[in-house]
């Protein structure tokens, strides 16, 4: 089981373009999470997926929208790119319900300048 | 609102001594913990949780964690620290309305001198 891949590791992009983060779930789980870790702080909720649908959305602005797949696996798409974009995503994959064990990748590093 | 508060940024310990992580929550119920470990360009990486139950909760690489309700805290201790353990440790609280969405503390980064 190669648990939860994320692709690709690292990104630079530039302000006002758009990136596509992709995630692929452990083995079994149906519910993807996102989240954003900037610099020297926690993870923060972007928004989570189940049975292809958005369940719940953090606090974040309509530029980052999401999708999922069939298969389980999970886009996080970032519009119009700004400095403070800059940061760590993690996603995370569990299976539904409770006492569930929520497994993270290893993150994408995008870097916008 | 939930929230997590780690008041340690930054902790140095030698190897072989004890360690002590603060984590204070706000919380309206019983809340769901988590203790996270992250190291340098690695994700997250479940130590232990709490639930329910015992409110001593022991967790992977000897690492344990105390739920005091009373003071709304979930420490994470370990008697003996290894120069292995250095890295980045996250408290985090599970919301209420969906287990798997995690509010984190800012972190407490430790290191470990030989």
């Amino acid at each position: 089981d190669a648990g939860v891949t994320q692709s690709p590791t690292h990104l630079i992009k530039t302000r006002g373009q758009q990136v596509t983060l992709r995630c692929s779930p452990k083995s079994g789980h149906d519910t993807v999470s996102w989240y954003q870790q900037a610099l020297g702080q926690g993870p923060q909720f972007i928004f989570q997926y189940y049975e292809e649908e958005e369940r719940q959305r953090g606090n974040f602005p309509d530029r980052f929208s999401g999708h999922q797949f069939p298969n389980y696996s999970s886009e996080l798409n970032v519009n119009a790119l700004l400095l403070g974009d800059s940061a760590l995503y993690l996603c995370a994959s569990s299976l539904t319900g409770l006492n569930t064990e929520a497994f993270f990748g290893q993150g994408t590093r995008l870097t916008v300048v | 609102a939930q929230s997590v508060t780690q008041p340690d940024i930054h902790i140095t310990v030698s190897e072989g001594a004890s360690l002590e992580l603060r984590c204070n929550y706000s919380y309206g119920a019983t809340p769901y913990l988590f203790w996270y470990v992250q190291s340098p360009g690695q994700g997250l990486q479940l130590l232990l949780k709490y639930f329910s139950g015992d409110t001593l909760v022991q967790g992977i690489k000897g690492f344990e964690a105390e739920f005091k309700r009373s003071q709304s805290s979930f420490n994470l201790r370990k008697p003996s620290v290894h120069w292995s353990d250095a890295a980045e440790y996250f408290c985090a609280v599970g919301a209420v309305d969906n287990f798997n969405k995690f509010y984190f503390g800012s972190g407490t980064k430790l290191n470990v001198k030989p």
